[in-house]
């Protein structure tokens, strides 16, 4: 069912570092490329979103960078905090996000 | 911001019982919600897509008779999951489409326990 896959697995950065979590994707039907932050026992949490026609969206310290010719999209975390440490996932689904996929996750720990 | 909400939030049952979930847009209409199923340390997986006013549409390999979907209004969708047994024990996650903007908005889940 997984039709979206995302690595690393886990990630460990230092306070300050850069968080880099990347995914990549088959279906060229997909037009719509979120990433949730999700907290042990929580429901996941949008953080921020792209559509294929831009290649680069930044909300705050977040910025999604898209790569449609390589099928592929990442998360960057600028200026990573110990509170960013959650698990993250990818995903995309096509049309009006009726199919939505995700990828297996990373866990992120943010190191003081 | 859109809220969906999900009772309860956690359940233990016997095994051989019925389990029912509710999920509620709160300050939404979906007229779409589906519901997802997610074992520890691992990512979610659709289990199946609810419409109002018909019948969900269930992901190969999800039993429909085992788990019984409703989605009755545009604000909610229950998940009954009938004769529990204990590998049914997971977190169940839902979330709802919002009909103008298409964002999903997911709930907190329910942690369900089956002994």
């Amino acid at each position: 069912q997984q039709q979206v896959k995302q690595s690393p697995q886990s990630l460990i950065v230092q306070k300050g570092g850069i968080s880099i979590i990347n995914c990549a994707y088959e279906n060229t039907a997909f037009d719509y490329f979120p990433w949730y932050q999700q907290f042990p026992g929580k429901g996941p949490a949008l953080l921020i979103a792209i559509r294929p026609d831009v290649s680069e969206k930044k909300e705050g310290r977040f910025t999604i960078s898209f790569n449609k010719s390589a099928k592929q999209f990442s998360l960057h975390i600028m200026d990573s905090q110990p509170g960013d440490s959650a698990t993250y996932f990818c995903a995309a689904s096509s049309g009006n996000n009726n199919d939505m996929r995700f990828g297996a996750g990373t866990r992120l720990t943010v190191k003081p | 911001g859109a809220v969906v909400s999900q009772h309860p939030s956690w359940v233990i049952c016997k095994s051989g019982t019925s389990v029912k979930i509710e999920c509620r847009s709160l300050d939404f209409q979906a007229t779409t919600m589906f519901w997802y199923r997610q074992f520890p340390k691992q990512s979610l997986m659709l289990m199946a897509t609810s419409n109002e006013g018909s019948k969900a549409t269930y992901e190969q390999g999800v039993e429909k008779d085992k788990f019984l979907i409703n989605h009755a209004s545009l604000t909610l969708s229950t998940l009954t999951v009938t004769s529990a047994h204990p590998e049914d024990s997971s977190f169940y996650i839902c979330s709802a489409r919002d009909y103008s903007s298409y964002e999903q908005y997911f709930g907190p889940g329910t942690r369900l326990t089956v002994t």
